[in-house]
């Protein structure tokens, strides 16, 4: 069965800092990786989705199907990105996801 | 355009009432997606519906739950006889046809007393 972890509940990092959110998954099939991002108030929205390889917000993740992993990363945090991050898997149709338990990201001052 | 709209946006039931989740797709869309998640857990996925089909049923429970989007008006998530374990936020997502980004409308959080 797919499963999706990402071991940190809170990640808190100072402004300018690197941002590291971590992510990995396990499915037998050929996957398809998203990250979505929920900031505060705010409904679920995607950020960024790995067959697009582009880089939204300064964020970007790439596939390492080797250490199956999709980690997200931005070389200088902003305030801005404070938010709850959500690493999803695509089984089946592209729409249907198995999300990971979500990593808040805090940055501060 | 509003966007996907779910309501209530609160729901609290007694055990063994009924809950009922209404979903209102982007304009366009036609395909929908029902996900709850529960406390300290990540979104689940529970049913996949077009207009008047139910396309994938895999993640719902076998008693108790059922979905529908019919031809006109909102696509409808059905609790009977609620537990204090369907306590949870209860997301619809919609999308257009070849169109695989999901948009997620704010979640009615269902509270079962």
């Amino acid at each position: 069965a797919q499963r999706v972890t990402q071991p940190e509940k809170l990640l808190s990092v100072f402004k300018g800092a690197p941002v590291e959110l971590k992510c990995n998954y396990s499915y037998s099939g050929s996957p398809e990786l998203f990250w979505y991002v929920q900031y505060s108030r705010q409904r679920l929205q995607l950020l960024l989705r790995h067959i697009s390889r582009e880089s939204i917000k300064g964020f970007t993740a790439d596939l390492n199907k080797g250490e199956t992993s999709f980690h997200l990363k931005k070389p200088f945090a902003q305030e801005e990105d404070s938010a709850m991050y959500y690493c999803a898997l695509a089984t089946g149709t592209a729409s249907k996801l198995t999300f990971g338990t979500g990593t808040r990201l805090q940055v501060t001052l | 355009n509003a966007g996907v709209m779910q309501n209530p946006r609160h729901l609290v039931r007694r055990r063994g009432q009924e809950a009922r989740l209404r979903c209102s797709p982007m304009k366009g869309h036609s395909h929908v997606y029902w996900y709850r998640q529960l406390p300290e857990e990540g979104l689940k996925f529970m049913v996949y519906l077009q207009k008047e089909n139910i396309i994938d049923e895999s993640g719902m429970p076998k008693e108790r739950f059922s979905a529908e989007f019919p031809k006109e008006g909102p696509s409808i998530l059905r609790i009977q006889q609620v537990v204090r374990g369907d306590s949870a936020a209860y997301f619809c997502a919609s999308s257009g046809v070849g169109d695989e980004k999901l948009f997620f409308g704010s979640g009615t959080q269902l509270s079962v007393l």
